[in-house]
């Protein structure tokens, strides 16, 4: 199993500001996975983060408005950028999910005024 | 991998077996059938998996038709703490990719 600590767990922004949400996993591993959870609605994938390599970003997620960073093989962080009302979701990082279970973050509740 | 559908609410009692449907008619061969829950304002919670045979662990049974077309999630006896969105999801092993692709689901509403 895997552990992951998320932070923050959830914040109130300035829209036109960037928030960087981090994610720790307790063991190392290879691929970390960034979700968002409009209201209401399921997750979506914005990237799959790979230590020591560019992220591999979804249809619809750009580079410039979700940068990623993969220091080392237990965190990584997505950051948010240039925020507007329609950002305000929950943001998820996930690991596993290849032969094995997945195990998910709590989240990073997003609300942008 | 193959698309699932799943009925959008259902409510059980407490105390009562709560069977939640899942229907995958595009499956291929390899491909195995997850379920995750959500429960509000968590991080998604694996429940269970299965390729073929009927799968039981510690928090449910999973029951897959042997066409493998469509399965079961079954929780024995719900609790209010079950409630929850379920997630069916149908899916290769992968050691490259193990990001998952998330439907719509099923909001479980276990009452009293």
């Amino acid at each position: 199993s895997a552990v992951i600590s998320q932070k923050p767990s959830r914040d109130i922004c300035q829209r036109g500001t960037s928030l960087t949400i981090q994610c720790q996993v307790d063991s190392q591993v290879t691929m970390m996975f960034w979700y968002r959870q409009q209201p209401g609605q399921s997750l979506t994938l914005i990237a799959t983060a790979n230590q020591g390599s560019e992220a591999t970003y979804e249809s619809g997620f750009v580079i410039d408005k979700f940068p990623i960073s993969r220091p080392n093989l237990t965190f990584s962080t997505l950051t948010v950028s240039n925020m507007s009302p329609e950002d305000s979701s929950i943001y998820l990082c996930s690991v596993g999910g290849g032969r094995t279970e997945a195990f998910f973050g709590q989240g990073t509740r997003l609300t942008v005024v | 991998d193959a698309k699932t559908t799943q009925p959008p609410s259902m409510d059980c009692a407490e105390g009562r077996a709560a069977n939640l449907p899942c229907n995958h008619s595009t499956i291929s061969g390899n491909e195995y059938v997850y379920w995750y829950r959500q429960i509000h304002s968590q991080g998604p919670q694996y429940i269970i998996h299965g390729l073929k045979n009927n799968e039981t662990n510690e928090m449910a049974s999973l029951i897959i038709t042997e066409d493998r077309k469509s399965s079961t999630l079954i929780l024995p006896h719900a609790t209010l703490r079950d409630t929850a969105v379920y997630y069916c999801i149908v899916r290769f092993l992968s050691g490259s990719q193990g990001n998952l692709i998330f439907g719509k689901g099923t909001k479980l509403s276990v009452k009293p």
